[in-house]
C-alpha cells in the first residue's frame, strides 16, 4: 500500500533554532499539504502545494514558515526561528484526485 | 467559512457496546466532502471514509457505519460491538469539492473502550 513517509519522527530543538521537517509524498501524487496538531487539539491546515508553488495557506503559515520541493521527491517544511508555541505534531499529506488524502505518521516537534 | 463540530469530547464504553460519534458541519458550498479519521494513541491519522455530499446513502463497513443526513448537516459514525482496539480519537472533517481543497477538522472525540 502506498504511504507518505516523514522524518524525523520526533525532533527536540531550542527556541530560536531553525527546523526542517521532511516528507516523501506518494510518488504519483500532485498535491501536497502540511497540517499541524498541537497536543490535545484539532488538526489544522497550514499550507497546500501544487505545481511547485503554494496554492493555499492558512493564517498560521506566517513568514517564519516556508515549504519547498527541492528534488522532485522530498517536500519540506522549514520553520526559521522556532517558538515554544510551534511545539506540535506536523503531518504531511498528499493527494491524487481519488478522494483519499493520505497522511504521513507525523513529526513531533518539541521546542524548549 | 466551514466549520465542523464534534460536541462529544470523550466517550467511555464497555467492550461490545455500540457507540455513535456525532458530527455536525457548516458550509456554504453545495458540493463538499465529509471524512472520518481515526487517531490511535500512536498518533498517526488513519483514513476511514470519504462521503460526497451528493450521496446520502448510509454506508456500512464491517462494524463501522455512517449516517449522513444532509437535512440536519450531520455525518454520524457508529461502531457496533466496540472493541478495545477501537480506543482512539476520532476526527470528522469537511472539504470543498474542488481540486486541491483542504480539510477542516473538528476537535475530535476521544473514545475509550474498556474490557
Amino acid at each position: 500500500e502506498p504511504e507518505v513517509t516523514q522524518t524525523p519522527s520526533h525532533q527536540v530543538t531550542q527556541m530560536g533554532q531553525e527546523v526542517i521537517l521532511r516528507c516523501v509524498p506518494i510518488s504519483n501524487h500532485l498535491y501536497f499539504y502540511w497540517y499541524r496538531q498541537i497536543l490535545g487539539q484539532k488538526v489544522e491546515f497550514l499550507v497546500s502545494f501544487y505545481n511547485n508553488e503554494i496554492s493555499e495557506k492558512s493564517e498560521i503559515f506566517d513568514d517564519q514558515f516556508s515549504v519547498e520541493r527541492p528534488d522532485g521527491s522530498n517536500f519540506t517544511l522549514k520553520i526559521r526561528s522556532t517558538k515554544l508555541e510551534d511545539s506540535a505534531m506536523y503531518f504531511c499529506a498528499s493527494w491524487q484526485n481519488t478522494g483519499e488524502l493520505f497522511f504521513g505518521e507525523g513529526s513531533r516537534l518539541t521546542v524548549l | 467559512a466551514q466549520k465542523v463540530t464534534q460536541a462529544q469530547t470523550e466517550i467511555s464504553v464497555v467492550e461490545k457496546e455500540d457507540v455513535t460519534l456525532d458530527c455536525v458541519y457548516e458550509t456554504r458550498d453545495t458540493t463538499y466532502y465529509l471524512f472520518w479519521y481515526k487517531q490511535p494513541p500512536s498518533g498517526e491519522l488513519v483514513f476511514l471514509i470519504r462521503r460526497n455530499s451528493f450521496d446520502e446513502q448510509n454506508e456500512i463497513s464491517g462494524r463501522y457505519s455512517w449516517n449522513f443526513q444532509k437535512s440536519t448537516s450531520s455525518f454520524n459514525f457508529t461502531i457496533t460491538a466496540s472493541q478495545v482496539v477501537d480506543s482512539a480519537v476520532y476526527f470528522c472533517a469537511l472539504s470543498e469539492a474542488r481540486g486541491y481543497s483542504t480539510l477542516t477538522f473538528g476537535k475530535g472525540t476521544m473514545l475509550l473502550v474498556s474490557p
